[in-house]
């Protein structure tokens, strides 16, 4: 079956640098991804998407970037601030389906 | 996540009892999908709904699991003889058309604790 990982469990970044958090996915027919950021005790909230046509997405303070040879996605923070601190979790859509594929979350803690 | 509502947002049931849990979708959204999450792991698909109809189960033990999303209401998870490892997070996520390269946004889940 898919599976979709990321590098780093944990990651500790000073307020105001900027975040890499990086995940790794398995199935090469995926065509589309997300990133989504759960707070303690919440449900996971949209961040952004990119789909396999793109190699590169920006929202506001965040950048996604798909490099399909690899198969690995990340996504990029602008200036942290505490409230980004959560984990943050890759999601792969393999066009085969309706599902998405989750991998374990990485955890981002800002340090004031 | 405004929009997805699940309830309740906390269930408590002993082994053997049943575990009935409650999404209803965003606004105009009419696709459905429960997920599971263990602590510290990520969500595992579990079933697809559209209104009256199980469209991609699984994700789903055969067993003990069933869910509906009838006409009227919202959809339902339904857990019978529960057991320990039963105990999750349980999600709920809706989309406005077919799960394909559309985004899916979630409730804040319902977490389960068997006794």
């Amino acid at each position: 079956g898919e599976s979709v990982g990321l590098h780093l469990p944990t990651l500790s970044v000073q307020e105001g640098d900027n975040s890499i958090i990086n995940c790794a996915y398995s199935n090469s027919a995926s065509d589309y991804f997300i990133w989504y950021k759960q707070e303690s005790g919440k449900g996971p909230q949209f961040i952004i998407d990119i789909r396999s046509n793109m190699d590169k997405r920006q929202g506001q303070r965040v950048t996604v970037l798909l490099n399909k040879t690899v198969k690995h996605l990340s996504l990029q923070i602008a200036a942290t601030q505490p409230g980004d601190s959560a984990v943050y979790f890759c999601a792969e859509n393999p066009n085969t389906g309706n599902q998405f594929y989750f991998g374990t979350g990485t955890s981002l803690t800002v340090i004031p | 996540n405004a929009g997805v509502m699940q309830n309740p947002r906390h269930l408590v049931r002993r082994r053997g009892q049943e575990a009935r849990l409650r999404c209803s979708p965003m606004k105009g959204h009419s696709h459905v999908y429960w997920y599971r999450q263990l602590p510290e792991e990520g969500l595992k698909f579990m079933v697809y709904l559209q209104k009256e109809n199980i469209i991609d189960e699984s994700g789903m033990p055969k067993e003990r699991f069933s869910a509906e999303f009838p006409k009227e209401g919202p959809s339902i998870l339904r857990i019978q003889q529960v057991v320990r490892g039963d105990s999750a997070a349980y999600f709920c996520a809706s989309s406005p058309t077919t799960g394909l390269n559309q985004p899916q946004h979630f409730g804040d889940g319902t977490r389960l604790s068997i006794l």
